[in-house]
């Protein structure tokens, strides 16, 4: 079956621009995550979407960062007036559960990742 | 605060060979224990996890890993190393007293497997 799906994969823009980097869960999971990844580093948490509701926001950086989930599938990350130490790899990951204990236990499924470079 | 610390950068290891990854934890209350290769130009894959019971848990590609609570370590194990499990490896927690959802990565440790 399809896998979490994001675009673009590659994303160039100018300090001080705007971007919005999109992601298509695993069809029926209901959580959904996204983090920053730096080169030689492990993926930093984000921010966490149980449905349509970011349940866990404490992992973005500043008020620069935003992300939506409206209709509880897709997500979209936003970057406002852009740093070049934005410059990274931003993964997103989906789950079946999203709520409840158990949800602590259940592994992300992985995107490919949108590698943005803030010139 | 909860952390995970991988203290190789990289293993090197001869094909045949076992491997060992290691991983310690610090995290409040029970944890739950992940492992996720990388392959390059590929997304995170994860490999196996420890919720509770069993210390020993097997997981995908023959790999297989060992809660110890009392060393706060959850080392990645493979009886014989393949060229093909050249890639990098990330162990990650999550504790029940974190605010729930919130998961950790350590750095990642680079596996190089030699023929």
């Amino acid at each position: 079956g399809a896998g979490v799906s994001q675009t673009p994969s590659n994303k160039v823009t100018e300090k001080g621009k705007y971007v919005e980097l999109r992601c298509d869960p695993i069809s029926g999971h209901t959580a959904l995550y996204w983090y920053r990844q730096s080169l030689g580093q492990g993926p930093e948490f984000l921010i966490y979407f149980q449905g349509t509701g970011a349940a866990d926001d404490s992992g973005l950086p500043n008020d620069r960062f935003f992300a939506v989930r409206p209709e509880g599938s897709v997500s979209t990350l936003k970057i406002q007036r852009t740093e070049r130490g934005d410059s990274a790899v931003y993964l997103c990951a989906s789950s079946l559960r999203a709520s409840g204990r158990e949800s602590s236990y259940n592994e992300q499924f992985f995107g490919p990742g949108t590698r943005l470079t803030v010139l | 605060a909860q952390s995970v610390a991988q203290p190789e950068d990289q293993v090197n290891v001869a094909e045949g060979n076992p491997l060992t990854v290691k991983c310690t934890y610090s995290v409040s209350g029970n944890p739950y224990l992940f492992w996720y290769v990388q392959y390059p130009n590929r997304g995170l894959q994860f490999l196996l996890k420890y919720i509770t019971g069993d210390n020993l848990v097997k997981g995908s590609y023959g790999f297989e890993a060992e809660f110890n609570k009392s060393q706060t370590s959850f080392h990645l194990k493979k009886p014989s190393a393949l060229v093909s499990d050249s890639a990098l490896y990330f162990c990650a927690v999550r504790g029940l007293n974190t605010g729930g959802f919130k998961t950790i990565f350590g750095a990642g440790t680079r596996l190089f497997v030699k023929a």
